[in-house]
């Protein structure tokens, strides 16, 4: 069954450096989502991309951060420079939807990130 | 405001009963409503969609009931078994392609 892949796993970093977390959504969906969950909070929306632009986007979504579909694979989520408060799990996902198609939401893994 | 509630925390079930979560919403009109579990330290994994239209879902043994008066979404996984223990999300969304709005979401232990 296709899924949502997301490397790295885990990623440390110090605080004021860049970060990039990467994605392979599933391959026929045209819809793609960044959310992060802090550890023990909610899961949060950040930025929504259709059709090589930002369609929607969260006041957590500011300009330290930045979307891009480098080819027709990968969608990566960057972060200029990272905070403490940039720690968490960030998930990526991916949706169909269409006329006619579900609007289920697929999650990847996760890419767990520690901010020093 | 916007608010989505998950009846408590925690549901402590003993296996083979039907566990029963709520997930409450204020000051939304969702088109759809998203169920999915959560492992801990693993993603979100999708469960049951329920659209706005749709009074209840089936889906071997879980099944989600919408009710748009009461601002109100139940979901039954019945005949319980520990490896059901996790914790449940419910997730609104207003639109097809946006952003799902979470609940808070709901540790279920099933004991044996």
């Amino acid at each position: 069954e296709p899924e949502v892949t997301q490397t790295p796993s885990h990623q440390v970093t110090q605080m004021g450096q860049e970060v990039i977390l990467r994605c392979v959504p599933i391959s026929n969906h045209l819809y793609f989502y960044w959310y992060r969950q802090i550890l023990g909070q909610k899961v949060e929306f950040l930025v929504s991309f259709y059709n090589n632009e930002i369609s929607e986007k969260s006041e957590i979504f500011d300009d330290q951060f930045s979307v891009e579909r480098p080819d027709g694979s990968n969608f990566t989520l960057k972060i200029r420079s990272t905070k403490l408060e940039d720690s968490a799990m960030y998930f990526c996902a991916s949706s169909e939807v269409g006329t006619g198609i579900s609007y289920e939401q697929y999650f990847g893994p996760g890419t767990r990130l520690t901010v020093t | 405001s916007q608010k989505i509630e998950q009846n408590s925390e925690a549901l402590n079930i003993q296996e083979g009963k039907t566990a029963t979560l709520t997930c409450n919403y204020t000051n939304y009109s969702p088109a759809y409503l998203q169920w999915y579990r959560q492992d801990p330290g693993r993603g979100p994994v999708f469960l049951l969609l329920i659209r706005e239209n749709e009074k209840e879902k089936r889906k071997e043994r879980l099944k989600v009931t919408f009710d748009t008066t009461l601002k109100q979404s139940l979901f039954h996984i019945t005949a319980s078994q520990p490896a059901d223990s996790a914790t449940y999300l419910c997730a609104l969304g207003v639109q097809a392609g946006t952003a799902l709005i979470f609940g808070k979401g709901t540790t279920l232990s099933v004991s044996s």
